[in-house]
């Protein structure tokens, strides 16, 4: 049972790149989220899916976009890659009062 | 929005002393949540609460919902080196759908 699944786990970017970041959920939930993660900040929620074919955005959505591309596939995009997006980034499913968040382990993300 | 303040920011611990971490909110939750993130991994539940008072235990760790439901504590027993990490507190409410989380309390314990 493999949870929350992310990939890439690495990936360095030059500014004005862009990419896919993507994560599976095999717990049969429906709501996904993408965080960020920044040293003494905390989790902050960029865009949220509480289910298919909905997405909204949370704390910090500038600069990307995501698709709930099906129950299980939630992905984000970074169309043009700034440093500031320098970052980990989680993909968590669940977050309901029944089913507390389950973590992917992270993309870690470097914008040069 | 709402938002957490948790505390301490970071603790750095002899082997075998008790831990107390906190998280204080100016909006209500229904669920508090902690949860522990080992270096290069996501956050892993710890425990959930999910009513006022709600004392809980797991292991030597210890939880509870504030009974204003504006807080939570955690307290980790006779620590051990392998409570290294960042220890996250999360508010859940229904309404909003979605959890905030305390920017983290991170954990040394020296052997």
């Amino acid at each position: 049972n493999a949870g929350v699944t992310q990939t890439p786990k690495f990936q360095v970017l030059k500014t004005g790149q862009s990419m896919t970041l993507q994560c599976a959920q095999d717990m049969n939930h429906n709501s996904m989220y993408w965080y960020r993660q920044d040293p003494g900040m905390g989790l902050r929620l960029i865009y949220y899916s509480a289910s298919e074919g909905t997405t909204d955005k949370g704390e910090v959505p500038n600069g990307y976009n995501v698709s709930r591309l099906n129950k299980r596939e939630f992905s984000l995009r970074l169309e043009s890659a700034a440093p500031s997006q320098t970052s980990v980034y989680f993909c968590a499913s669940g977050g309901t009062a029944d089913s507390p968040l389950h973590f992917g382990n992270g993309t870690r993300l470097t914008v040069t | 929005g709402q938002q957490l303040n948790q505390s301490p920011q970071s603790m750095f611990i002899q082997e075998g002393e008790d831990v107390s971490m906190n998280c204080t909110s100016s909006s209500i939750f229904n669920t508090w949540l902690w949860y522990k993130q080992d270096p290069g991994e996501g956050p892993v539940l710890l425990i959930a609460l999910y009513k006022a008072g709600e004392l809980t235990s797991n292991g030597r760790l210890t939880a509870q919902f504030g009974i204003t439901r504006k807080d939570s504590f955690l307290n980790i027993s006779a620590s051990i080196p392998s409570d290294v990490g960042i220890y996250f507190c999360a508010g859940y409410n229904t309404n909003a759908g979605k959890s905030t989380f305390g920017d983290g309390t991170t954990l040394t314990v020296k052997p």
